[in-house]
């Protein structure tokens, strides 16, 4: 069964403008990852954010987390045409040395050039 | 380095067929899944190995999905007696450590049960 829950399902924005994308979720974690997966192809890791973190940046990418709130967002800064894609946020819990890993059903990005 | 490769890539089957999907982790990789992935939807945990050991399989939707990894490679996913209700994206993916944290997806295999 899917955990987190992506917020809007669908995201259009013009090239240039920013990119936000919120993840809910409802059990304990040990970190939370963000996924990005273009039509017809696999997913791609992007970043990782642990239960003992708040706030993450890579490039123009920029996770915070909320433990208290369950809940992440993503943004993506000064967005272009190549990031549209769908993203996923998946939570992450330890089990028996398994990382138990559940993705929401992700947003549709869509950059307009 | 090579990634994750899945094939087939798209497999068209009639409803009963047998069919088994290929997935090649990353070289040395331990820790390999396998997900499936509905239209529209986030891919869903199946199965989990550790080396040659499948440790987990809690996600198999039933006893007509079977998975090996016989040498702690190469792995097959196997669905006997197909419906429609299997059409989707599996899709697998491997770790460089034991539990998984960071994990590589293939490309996946739509399957297409009419």
């Amino acid at each position: 069964s899917q955990q987190g829950e992506e917020d809007p399902q669908a995201l259009s924005i013009q090239e240039g403008e920013n990119a936000t994308m919120n993840c809910s979720y409802k059990t304990s974690i040990n970190n939370l990852q963000w996924y990005r997966q273009n039509s017809g192809r696999g997913l791609v890791h992007l970043i990782l954010i642990r239960s003992n973190e708040r706030e993450k940046h890579s490039g123009r990418l920029r996770v915070t987390l909320d433990t208290s709130k369950k809940s992440s967002s993503l943004l993506i800064t000064a967005s272009r045409a190549a990031d549209t894609a769908s993203y996923f946020c998946a939570t992450v819990l330890v089990l028996n040395n398994n990382n138990d890993m559940r993705f929401g059903a992700g947003t549709r990005l869509t950059v307009k050039p | 380095g090579a990634g994750v490769s899945q094939s087939p890539r798209y497999k068209v089957a009639k409803r009963g067929q047998d069919v088994a999907l290929r997935c090649d982790p990353i070289s040395g990789h331990v820790s390999l899944f396998w997900y499936q992935q509905a239209l529209g939807q986030g891919p869903e945990f199946l199965t989990y190995f550790q080396n040659e050991a499948q440790l987990d399989k809690s996600g198999l939707p039933s006893d007509r999905f079977f998975a090996e990894r016989p040498e702690g490679s190469v792995s097959t996913l196997k669905i006997q007696r197909t419906q429609q209700e299997d059409s989707a994206v599996y899709l697998c993916a491997s770790s460089e450590d034991y539990g998984g944290e960071t994990q590589y997806f293939g490309p996946g295999t739509r399957l297409l049960v009419l």
